[in-house]
């Protein structure tokens, strides 16, 4: 069964450093988003993605994040400016299109800020 | 998108049926009702979903009432690897705009050996 898939599972990194977080949907989808979830909080989303465009994002997803999609599998995001807050995992999800479509979401990537 | 209320644990015996109930009072015509959980930190796995018909999958079943206003996701059988928070989302389901997903606290299940 296809499933999303996301590099590095850890990602540990300083305080002002830039990272990216890698993902490669599933490959006949068509939407992908971005989640994340601070540890003991609930899962908040960032960011939603469709035609090489943001179609949503949320009051988290300010100026020091973003999104592309650099070929036709991987979908990444990029902190440019790591904080402290920042530290959380972050879940990849993709859909592939119709009414009754669902997201189905990566394994996630656990980003620790020092 | 409506707002769903769920209990905040339950336990269940192995082997059991687990029968997790969502209030969603306020859902609108247009909204589906969706179950996901999550196995630790790990990525929410999708469960089912349903509009207003009783649904079944290799998972579980989803009993949803005739007004709408309340669901009941049913594991049938469940094992320790069930052992998860779940989480119970209404959203509308359009094939452009607003589709993401509002993840409220879920019920956190634990299975009792």
């Amino acid at each position: 069964e296809p499933e999303v898939t996301q590099t590095p599972s850890h990602q540990v990194t300083q305080m002002g450093q830039e990272v990216i977080l890698r993902c490669v949907p599933i490959s006949n989808h068509l939407y992908f988003y971005w989640y994340r979830q601070i540890l003991g909080q609930k899962v908040e989303f960032l960011v939603s993605f469709y035609n090489n465009e943001i179609s949503e994002k949320s009051e988290i997803f300010d100026d020091q994040f973003s999104v592309e999609r650099p070929d036709g599998s991987n979908f990444t995001l990029k902190i440019r400016s790591t904080k402290l807050e920042d530290s959380a995992m972050y879940f990849c999800a993709s859909r592939k299109t119709g009414l009754v479509d669902t997201q189905y979401f990566g394994p996630g990537t656990r980003l620790t800020v020092l | 998108d409506a707002k769903t209320t769920q209990p905040t644990s339950m336990d269940c015996a192995e082997g059991r049926a687990a029968n997790l109930p969502c209030n969603h009072s306020t859902i609108s015509g247009n909204e589906y009702v969706y179950w996901y959980r999550q196995i630790h930190s790990q990525g929410p796995q999708y469960i089912i979903h349903g509009l207003k018909n009783n649904e079944t999958n290799e998972m579980a079943s989803l009993i949803i009432t005739e007004d709408r206003k309340s669901s009941t996701l049913i594991l049938p059988h469940a094992t320790l690897r069930d052992t998860a928070v779940y989480y119970c989302i209404v959203r509308p389901n359009l094939n452009f705009g607003n589709e993401k997903l509002t993840f409220g606290t879920g019920t956190r299940l634990t299975i009792i050996p």
